[in-house]
């Protein structure tokens, strides 16, 4: 299947701190999305992008889907304690999605 | 709107036994997925059904089988449960293709142990 990098892995901040996401992909996508997923809960779309270039921001989320078409990034500002969670990239073609590994998050207060 | 259900929440089978995982979407939608989630792996598709009538395999469809049975429900089953399948299985539903639609919606999961 279609593999997707999600990087990083983890990563713990401080309160306040920008973060800072990406996923990358061998192959091109139509359209690119991140989810949030808590603990014992299933993913909440975040962000919609649907054309090379886009730049789309969502309260203190912005999202960017790349050129090329084979990678996006999500950026959280001014992080706070409810942002934690497990962030999931996924790439759509053809009526398949395809997810990233996730990047867990954890705000430290 | 209820969105995208699932149920059960919770499930521990013995290997051998079968067993049928139930979703059901009320936003009209015609495609639905089932998904397992494993740690460290993201989700894997199981199978898909892009429109009522049909379905299709996705990345890891072995030991499963599914039935879109209406527009809103989109059943998973396991035959026979082995223990390489305790996982955490998600469904999901799209809006049809095209322009803004393509944005996929989950259901709240159902955790399965199989012993």
């Amino acid at each position: 299947g279609q593999q997707l990098n999600q990087s990083p892995q983890s990563m713990f901040i401080q309160e306040g701190e920008d973060v800072s996401m990406n996923c990358t992909s061998s192959s091109i996508f139509n359209t690119w999305l991140w989810y949030k997923q808590e603990p014992g809960e299933g993913p909440v779309l975040l962000i919609a992008l649907y054309k090379a270039g886009e730049l789309t921001s969502n309260g203190r989320l912005t999202a960017q889907f790349g050129i090329t078409r084979k990678d996006s990034f999500l950026n959280i500002s001014a992080s706070i304690p409810s942002d934690v969670g497990i962030y999931f990239c996924a790439g759509l073609t053809g009526n398949q999605f395809y997810f990233g590994t996730g990047t867990s998050l954890t705000v430290i207060p | 709107n209820a969105g995208v259900t699932q149920t059960p929440k919770f499930q521990v089978l013995k290997t051998g036994q079968s067993m049928t995982l139930q979703c059901a979407q009320d936003m009209n939608h015609n495609s639905m997925y089932w998904y397992r989630q494993d740690p460290g792996m993201g989700l894997r598709l199981i199978y898909y059904s892009a429109s009522e009538g049909t379905t299709d395999k996705g990345e890891v469809p072995n030991g499963y089988n599914v039935s879109r049975l209406n527009k809103r429900e989109f059943s998973l089953r396991l035959e026979s449960a082995a223990p390489s399948q305790t996982s955490v299985y998600f469904c999901a539903s799209t809006a049809p293709t095209g322009g803004s639609y393509n944005e996929q919606f989950f259901g709240p999961g159902t955790r399965l142990t199989v012993l």
